[in-house]
């Protein structure tokens, strides 16, 4: 049961490098998430989609940008890499609804440094 | 104000202690409720749901209080992979709200 899968697990980025993490769910979930977790401000979303086709802003989305590709796929794009991007990525997919009736499911996390 | 407040510990218990979490929840129309734990750089894992008549699963107990919007975790019989972070979660419109975690070492 692969779940949710992030790629890379790893990155290093230069000040105004852009790159994209990629998200991957196979449960048929309608709803994807991306959080940043940095110490002691727990988990703060960045931004979400609640089905295929929208995608709406999170508590903290400046200097990123998502596509959700489809429904398997929700990808996240920082443009211009700033050392205050610096964090651990989880991507998140749950069935959805408003509210939520059922958990998140996690992906294994991105660690990024941005130098 | 943040949506979900938790003491962020650490709770450093002994083995076999019985040790207690509280958090709270700003938004009364919140209906689902659940805690997550989360190991030293891993992802937050679900560790059980939360419902409104107080649910047990083995050694954990979660309950609920709606009109003082709180939560609890109580775990029993402290083992030493207990020790990690428990992170209290609800829910809002399409989203998932964190508190920060509490953290739990178990001592030998």
């Amino acid at each position: 049961n692969a779940g949710v899968t992030q790629t890379p697990k790893f990155q290093v980025l230069k000040t105004g490098q852009s790159m994209t993490l990629q998200c991957a769910q196979d449960m048929n979930h309608n709803s994807m998430y991306w959080y940043r977790q940095d110490p002691g401000m727990g988990l703060r979303l960045i931004y979400y989609s609640a089905s295929e086709g929208t995608t709406d802003k999170g508590e903290v989305p400046n200097g990123y940008n998502v596509s959700r590709l489809n429904k398997r796929e929700f990808s996240l794009r920082l443009e211009s890499a700033a050392p205050s991007q610096t964090s651990v990525y989880f991507c998140a997919s749950s069935e959805g609804g408003n509210p939520p009736g059922t958990e998140a499911f996690f992906g294994q996390g991105t660690r990024l440094t941005v130098v | 104000r943040k949506e979900v407040e938790q003491d962020p510990g650490p709770f450093n218990v002994p083995e076999g202690a019985t040790v207690a979490f509280n958090c709270t929840y700003s938004n009364s129309a919140s209906q689902s409720f659940f805690w997550y734990r989360q190991d030293c750089r891993k992802e937050p894992k679900l560790l059980m749901s939360v419902y409104s008549s107080g649910n047990e699963d083995g050694r954990f107990t979660a309950q609920l209080n709606r009109a003082s919007q709180y939560i609890s975790l109580l775990i029993r019989d402290s083992k030493l992979s207990d020790s990690a972070t428990y992170l209290c979660v609800v829910t809002g419109g399409f989203e998932f709200y964190f508190g920060s975690g509490t953290k739990l070492n178990v001592k030998p």
